[in-house]
């Protein structure tokens, strides 16, 4: 079974830029979610869908940062306009709907984001 | 809101044991999960305590304190390929299941 995926893997951008990344939960993951992680420090939790459907997007920096989940499969993440700051590794992962307390969720690769 | 605490950097020689704390403070959660992360890839779950004590998985073992808002990641045998990342995680007790990370330790093994 392939596990998640994200494209790209890297990407340096100048501030400014638009940036797309995409993120391909495990097939029949109805919970998928993005985290970023800044500067070597903690792994923060930017937004959470459930299908199709924002269920939590608390973690989300700012209006620059749009997420979309069309259909309820992948998933994107368009910053616009990029800024300095806004450099990380950008984590989606997705997880089964439990009903219990345990949601392991499976991380992808990251996107290594760069602005110049 | 939950903060959890971990030590930056440990570092122990291959086949030693090697225990890396977590200390949070939480409102309240569901339980601890820790998650292994090696340069350039993905963050990959290890184990989980719902309960207080001691959960084994292989050579891997984490622990759980409530009472002491405390928890660690036992690692024995330690293996050159054990150098990485390890992050304690907890998910808040609400609707959304999103995990809070702590700031992740950064293990190296040597010869």
């Amino acid at each position: 079974e392939a596990g998640v995926t994200q494209f790209p893997s890297h990407s340096v951008i100048e501030k400014g830029q638009t940036v797309t990344l995409r993120c391909d939960p495990i097939s029949g993951h109805d919970n998928l979610y993005w985290y970023r992680r800044v500067m070597g420090k903690e792994i923060k939790f930017l937004l959470h869908f459930v299908k199709e459907s924002k269920q939590d997007e608390s973690g989300m920096p700012n209006n620059r940062f749009l997420a979309e989940r069309t259909g309820g499969t992948y998933s994107t993440l368009k910053v616009q306009p990029a800024e300095l700051e806004d450099s990380g590794v950008y984590f989606c992962a997705s997880s089964q709907d439990y009903a219990d307390s345990y949601n392991e969720q499976f991380f992808g690769p990251g996107t290594r984001l760069t602005v110049l | 809101g939950q903060s959890l605490e971990q030590p930056s950097e440990v570092t122990a020689v291959e086949g030693a044991i090697v225990q890396i704390n977590c200390t949070y403070q939480t409102s309240g959660f569901y339980g601890l999960s820790w998650y292994q992360q090696h340069d350039g890839g993905a963050p990959t779950f290890l184990s989980y305590n719902a309960l207080d004590g001691l959960e084994e998985t292989g050579r891997f073992s984490s622990f759980l304190s409530r009472s002491d808002s405390y928890g660690y990641l036992l690692l024995q045998e330690l293996q050159m390929k054990d150098s990485a990342s390890y992050f304690c995680a907890v998910r808040e007790v609400d609707s959304s299941y999103k995990l809070i990370f702590g700031s992740g330790t950064r293990l190296l093994v040597r010869p």
